[in-house]
């Protein structure tokens, strides 16, 4: 089976513009999260969709939102990008919702100048 | 929330030797208990998890024992080789929904 995949990989933005980021999940998976990794804060938790559902989210403002199309692809937007946007960006997959195990893509490079 | 604490930050071992990360949480609703491993420009990578109904698990050289009373649990590595250098993260989740708390992170260096 193929992994999680991200797209794309690295991103350069500037401040105030935004970003869509992309995840595909492993075949078969019906549920997708989102972390942000940075050095300071290491990883965490943004939201979780299942179903086309938004189930869980992090402690993030509403300039991160996502969504989940009905191929349980995933998106996550950013929206006026803030320097300390800069991050690894995520994604993970799982079977089902409740205490599954996950799955990680590679990750998207997020720099914002 | 959960707060999951991981230690140390930075280990150094040399080969062959043991390479021993712990961690604490603080729900006692957590009941699954994953570990990653991250590679230099990679996602991280499950390698070993266990769940609360149970005290220890061993997957060839890696092994994880939870200590629920305690609320911590911990990662073993024997005969460590250089491919195991890397960044190693605990991880504790709950029932409800697929959330999971993250620890610090433990840089492992496995020296020649």
């Amino acid at each position: 089976k193929a992994g999680v995949t991200q797209t794309p990989r690295y991103l350069i933005k500037t401040r105030g513009q935004q970003v869509t980021l992309s995840c595909s999940p492993i075949s078969g998976h019906r549920s997708v999260s989102w972390y942000q990794q940075t050095p300071g804060q290491g990883l965490q938790f943004l939201f979780e969709y299942f179903s086309e559902t938004q189930r869980n989210k992090g402690n993030f403002p509403g300039r991160f939102s996502g969504r989940q199309f009905s191929n349980s692809r995933s998106e996550m937007n950013v929206s006026t990008l803030e320097l300390g946007d800069s991050a690894l960006y995520l994604c993970a997959s799982s079977l089902q919702v409740l205490r599954e195990t996950q799955y990680f893509g590679p990750g998207t490079r997020l720099l914002v100048l | 929330g959960e707060n999951v604490e991981q230690h140390p930050s930075t280990l150094s071992v040399q080969e062959g030797d043991s390479a021993v990360i712990k961690c604490t949480y603080s729900d006692s609703a957590s009941n699954y208990f994953p570990w990653y491993k991250q590679e230099l420009g990679k996602g991280p990578q499950l390698i070993i998890d266990i769940r609360s109904n149970v005290g220890e698990k061993k997957d060839q050289r890696i092994a994880v024992t939870l200590n629920k009373t305690a609320k911590h649990f911990s990662l073993h590595i024997t005969e460590t080789q250089p491919e195991d250098s890397a960044v190693y993260f605990c991880a504790a989740s709950m029932n409800t929904g697929n959330q999971f708390y993250f620890g610090t992170g433990t840089s492992l260096t496995v020296i020649p």
